[in-house]
Formats: C-alpha cells, structure tokens, sequence
C-alpha cells in the first residue's frame, strides 16, 4: 500500500463547476497535508496547507481534512481553464523531514 | 532569482556514464530535499538535508546515488554508473526552517535526465 493514494483521473468539469480532489494516507502519526499544483513539465506549485481537522479556505480553494478518517480533500470553485493541471497531495512522514506524494488527480476543466 | 534554481534543465547521457545535477535553494532556507519524478508519478523522496548535514538518505535507490551540500547553501546530486530506469525529473525543493514537516516546500523547475 503506498503512503498516500489519489484517483488519478482524470477528472473533468464544466467552467464554473465545482472540482473536488481527494487524497488518503496511511501513516496515522502524518501531522501536515499539502496540495500542490503541477502544470505539464513545470514544477510543483504549493496551493494549499493543513494541520488541523476541518475545513481551511483561501480564494476559490478549500481543504478539507478528517484525521480520524485519514482523509484530505481539496474543493476548487468556480472552476477555470486555467486550474486544468495534476493535483498532487502530499503527507510528510513519520520523521517529519519526509514528504510522501500521491500520484496525481488530472484535472480539465472544460470552457 | 528568487525562486530554487536547478541546472542543467536538460541532460542526456549514455547509459553507463556518471551524471551530476545542481540545485540552488532560495537563499537563507535550511532545509533541502531531492526528489525523483517518473513519468505520470508524484514526486518520491530521495534525501533531505539540514544545512550541509544529510539527515536522510533513505529514499536513495542504490549506492549509486550520492548527494551532498557541503557549504549548505547548493546541493549536488550524483548518479554514478546511470541506468536507464534513472530516467526521470530530478526536482529540487527547500524550506525556510529546520523543522521542516509543517512547512511547505518551494521547488525548483527540475532536471529531466534521460539515459540513452
């Protein structure tokens, strides 16, 4: 079983829609869940941080996060073209120095 | 710049040969990661470093790779005897802080390395 586990999609919605990713790990001792963006052959590009059960919002992004399910989602509003990319979700690991990332949500977004 | 910097964008070489990859960390940040991205992947952990100390190379694949930061500031990462299965992006990531797991990282734009 890998550390973190995502749908790799891909995953399309209609302009303004809402998109939803989701993200499932393992390791019950992860205290830090990032999402991250990664536009083809670009770098990953941090979008959103959480550390606490519950819902974290910033612009047309919000995070979600259920420790006790091991669960973190990220919601995207008003969905545009310009969101279409691979959504990665990352956990760190157990000694806190490690970063474990899923394989990626392909997300289009269809004008 | 102010972002991570990583060179050579680009490297081709043949299987068999030694390859070396540089990254810049955004300046002043102490903590440095190296990561592998296969095609279709996310990226996998290789080492960590805090300063010029390697607190962790687990994610290493083999005795192959060695990565080191001697001043603490840039990084190289050295793949001796390449193998065609060590054809991916090479990313480069920093933080600000030693205690790294509750911040994020900022990446550089990678090394895509292919071994002919």
């Amino acid at each position: 079983q890998k550390e973190v586990e995502q749908n790799s999609g891909p995953l399309s919605v209609p302009e303004g829609a809402i998109a939803s990713l989701n993200c499932t790990y393992s390791d019950r001792g992860s205290q830090s869940f990032f999402w991250y963006r990664q536009y083809s052959g670009k770098s990953p590009e941090l979008i959103m941080s959480i550390y606490s059960n519950g819902d974290k919002e910033d612009g047309r992004f919000t995070a979600q996060l259920n420790k006790a399910s091991q669960y973190v989602s990220l919601l995207i509003r008003d969905s545009q073209p310009s969101d279409s990319a691979t959504y990665l979700c990352a956990v760190n690991g157990v000694t806190g120095n490690q970063f474990y990332f899923g394989t990626g949500t392909s997300l289009t977004v269809i004008p | 710049g102010a972002g991570v910097s990583q060179s050579p964008r680009y490297k081709v070489a043949k299987r068999g040969q030694d390859v070396a990859l540089r990254c810049d960390p955004i300046s002043g940040h102490v903590s440095l990661f190296w990561y592998q991205q296969a095609l279709g992947q996310g990226p996998e952990f290789l080492t960590y470093f805090q300063n010029e100390a390697q607190l962790d190379k687990s994610g290493l694949p083999s005795d192959r790779f060695f990565a080191e930061r001697p001043e603490g500031s840039v990084s190289t990462l050295k793949i001796q005897r390449t193998q065609q299965e060590d054809s991916a992006v090479y990313l480069c990531a920093s933080s600000p802080q030693q205690r790294s797991s509750n911040q994020p990282q900022h990446f550089g734009d990678g090394t895509r390395l292919s071994i002919l």
